[in-house]
């Protein structure tokens, strides 16, 4: 049982530089969610999507683009990566988006851009 | 938006009780959450309250205060793999969950 499933686990960039993380859940989860971890300042959210085809901006959204073509996969872009998005970024998934939805977390893909 | 304060770091001895407090302001409010995360790890759930109350769960417990904007996380017997940071997250009426900076706790044998 794979639960959320986060590549790639490490990467390093050079500024300028576009990549992209994948998310995968296998629990049917309508909502998907993309956070960043840096230290002293918890976890922040970038994207969510609240099913197949749908994407929201976040607290954090600027520099980052997402995609849910598939209810299963969560896509978080970079298109010109720059050091400040240095960072430790969590894929997060849950079945519902009321009272009771508890976030499911992927392990966390760590970025670094020189 | 949500502002949500909890204690940096806090540090106990194994086997005592630590209560861990988190304020919270919000526009709209649809549950608070407690995660725990071990370092280098991912979070992992440990309570919700939608409700004024205490909810227990084992060794730990999360208390609600809506009107005070207010929650804990109080910590039993703790033991050496309690040592983790302890995150503080409110939902709003919006399907996504916010989180506080974490508190740090190291339980010392």
């Amino acid at each position: 049982n794979a639960g959320v499933t986060q590549t790639p686990k490490f990467r390093v960039l050079k500024t300028g530089q576009s990549m992209t993380l994948l998310c995968a859940q296998d629990m049917n989860h309508e909502y998907m969610y993309w956070y960043r971890q840096d230290p002293g300042m918890g976890l922040r959210l970038i994207h969510y999507s609240v099913g197949e085809g749908t994407t929201a901006k976040g607290e954090v959204p600027d520099g980052y683009n997402v995609s849910r073509l598939k209810k299963q996969n969560f896509l978080l872009g970079l298109e010109s990566a720059a050091p400040s998005q240095t960072s430790v970024y969590f894929c997060a998934s849950s079945r519902t988006g009321g009272p009771s939805g508890e976030l499911f977390f992927g392990e966390g893909s760590r970025l670094t851009v020189l | 938006g949500q502002n949500i304060d909890q204690p940096t770091e806090m540090t106990a001895t194994e086997g005592a009780i630590v209560q861990i407090n988190c304020t919270y302001q919000t526009s709209g409010f649809n549950g608070l959450f407690w995660y725990q995360q071990h370092a280098g790890e991912a979070p992992t759930f440990l309570s919700y309250n939608v409700l004024d109350g205490l909810e227990e769960k084992g060794r730990f417990s999360s208390f609600l205060s809506r009107s005070k904007g207010y929650s804990y996380l109080l910590l039993k017997e703790l033991q050496m793999k309690d040592s983790a940071s302890y995150l503080c997250a409110v939902r709003d009426l919006a399907p996504k969950l916010s989180f506080g900076a974490g508190t740090t706790v190291t339980v010392r044998a």
